[in-house]
């Protein structure tokens, strides 16, 4: 599974447009592109996964160039409540591999 | 509909010991995985089961096993419990099927059993 480099931790506002990038240079052709959010004393929740382009549905977006060797998780005008940990993930689960999860990204949401 | 249980929230055992966890998955999911996630080492993949077969596993030791039913409900059990098996345990379900098949099936996490070794 291709390893992912995401920032150890952002800082935003409340209202402000939030993008996390997400660095997987090795990349397998049939790898998919996921991201999770989670909140303290809870499990991972799946937010978004792409393919390539542009993904979009209620509650974020995700870009993907056409190299494919990185992502960028865009949150639309964040609240204090999307104050979280998000990960990003590589892999195309073929055969019974599983998720992999990273360090991950700790989003602090200001007032 | 109803979302992963884990049973029970929180638990607290001395060392030595031996402790069951339980988890219940999304009805018609029958892969449930399970994870550690500690402060130091993050999130972890322990196992993960599919119509009562342990069909992948992590690298963790003996002292760690799992169990699936045919209703597809899973346990872990940790035996002689050592401090550094305090973590958040997370039980996962997923619709993957008996081939695997692709992460874009996702994955249903639960809320997690929080595990303090004394």
């Amino acid at each position: 599974l291709a390893k992912t480099t995401q920032p150890i931790s952002m800082d935003s506002y409340e209202g402000q447009e939030v993008n996390i990038t997400c660095s997987h240079n090795n990349i397998a052709t049939n790898d998919y592109i996921t991201w999770y959010q989670q909140f303290p004393s809870q499990g991972p929740r799946f937010i978004i996964q792409g393919y390539k382009t542009k993904v979009t549905n209620e509650v974020a977006s995700l870009f993907i160039p056409a190299d494919r060797k990185s992502s960028t998780l865009s949150l639309p005008r964040v609240s204090l409540s999307d104050t979280a940990v998000y990960y990003c993930l590589v892999g195309d689960g073929s055969g019974y591999s599983t998720l992999t999860f990273g360090k991950g990204t700790m989003l602090l949401v200001s007032p | 509909k109803a979302g992963v249980t884990q049973t029970p929230r929180y638990l607290i055992k001395t060392r030595g010991q031996q402790v069951t966890l339980s988890c219940s998955p999304i009805s018609g999911h029958r892969s449930v995985s399970w994870y550690q996630q500690t402060p130091g080492q993050g999130l972890q993949f322990l196992f993960e089961y599919f119509s009562e077969t342990q069909r992948n596993k992590g690298n963790f030791p003996g002292r760690f096993s799992g169990r699936q039913f045919s209703n597809s409900r899973s346990e872990m059990n940790v035996s002689t419990l050592e401090l550094g098996d305090s973590a958040l345990y997370l039980c996962a379900s997923s619709p993957r099927g008996e081939g695997g098949g692709p992460l874009s099936y996702g994955y249903t996490f639960g809320s997690g059993t929080r595990l303090t070794v004394v």
